[in-house]
């Protein structure tokens, strides 16, 4: 079984509607994170979790907002979705994050498109 | 802030060519630098990562020296074959406010033919 999982894997809604993204892990990692990917941008970071307490906006967190519902769950959601927010999303996890050497370990990724 | 340069997209390569994908990165004191490759259809994954100046990491025949004196942290592999076709991402990982978060490259495409 996969260690990172993503929920739905493929989405297709209509403007101004809800969307929840969701994410589990087994890896028994503290560190969450949720990052979108734009063809020729890379991956930006939209919201990331260091424990569950712990929740901190990324570089382009401006239409999302997040929920850390336990240790493993990491959920995204778009309140009102835009066609800008059409993009693939992804869900990584970390370690505690004592070294700057951890690695991330990606999610198969959700494929949201906005009309 | 930090960032990371990779050189543009496409490269397409025929198998048992070289190859090199350029990174050059902008950030203050010492961070760690990773390649990261994501295959279709897949999320990513980690191929190699260097924690300091003129270490190098290697992994599956590729390899990546950290240059501080240049910023960059280039790509290599000797003889790429189709299976390597995939996007690749250059990151790098800073300490202070930023600790633990990665900060990405564009990503490189990269096409093997037979």
């Amino acid at each position: 079984d996969a260690d990172v999982t993503q929920t739905p894997r493929n989405r297709i809604t209509k403007t101004g509607k809800r969307i929840m993204l969701e994410c589990s892990q087994t890896k028994g990692h503290d560190r969450m994170y949720w990052y979108r990917q734009d063809p020729g941008l890379g991956l930006r970071l939209i919201y990331y979790s260091f424990d569950v307490k712990d929740i901190n906006k990324g570089e382009i967190s401006d239409g999302y907002s997040v929920s850390r519902q336990a240790q493993a769950k990491f959920s995204l959601s778009l309140e009102s979705a835009i066609p800008n927010q059409t993009a693939l999303y992804f869900c990584a996890t970390s370690d505690s994050g004592l070294t700057l050497t951890d690695t991330q370990y990606f999610g198969p990724g959700t494929r949201l498109t906005v009309l | 802030g930090d960032s990371v340069t990779q050189m543009e997209g496409p490269v397409t390569l025929s198998e048992e060519a070289f190859l090199t994908i350029n990174c050059t990165y902008t950030a203050t004191g010492y961070p760690s630098l990773f390649w990261y490759v994501q295959y279709p259809g897949e999320g990513l994954q980690l191929l190699l990562k260097a924690t300091k100046a003129d270490d190098k990491g290697s992994n599956k025949g590729f390899e990546a020296t950290y240059r501080k004196e240049t910023t960059s942290f280039h790509l290599e592999k000797g003889s790429v074959q189709v299976s390597d076709s995939a996007v690749y991402f250059c990151a790098l990982s800073n300490g202070g406010t930023s600790y633990g978060k990665l900060t990405f490259g564009q990503g490189t495409i990269l096409t093997v033919h037979p």
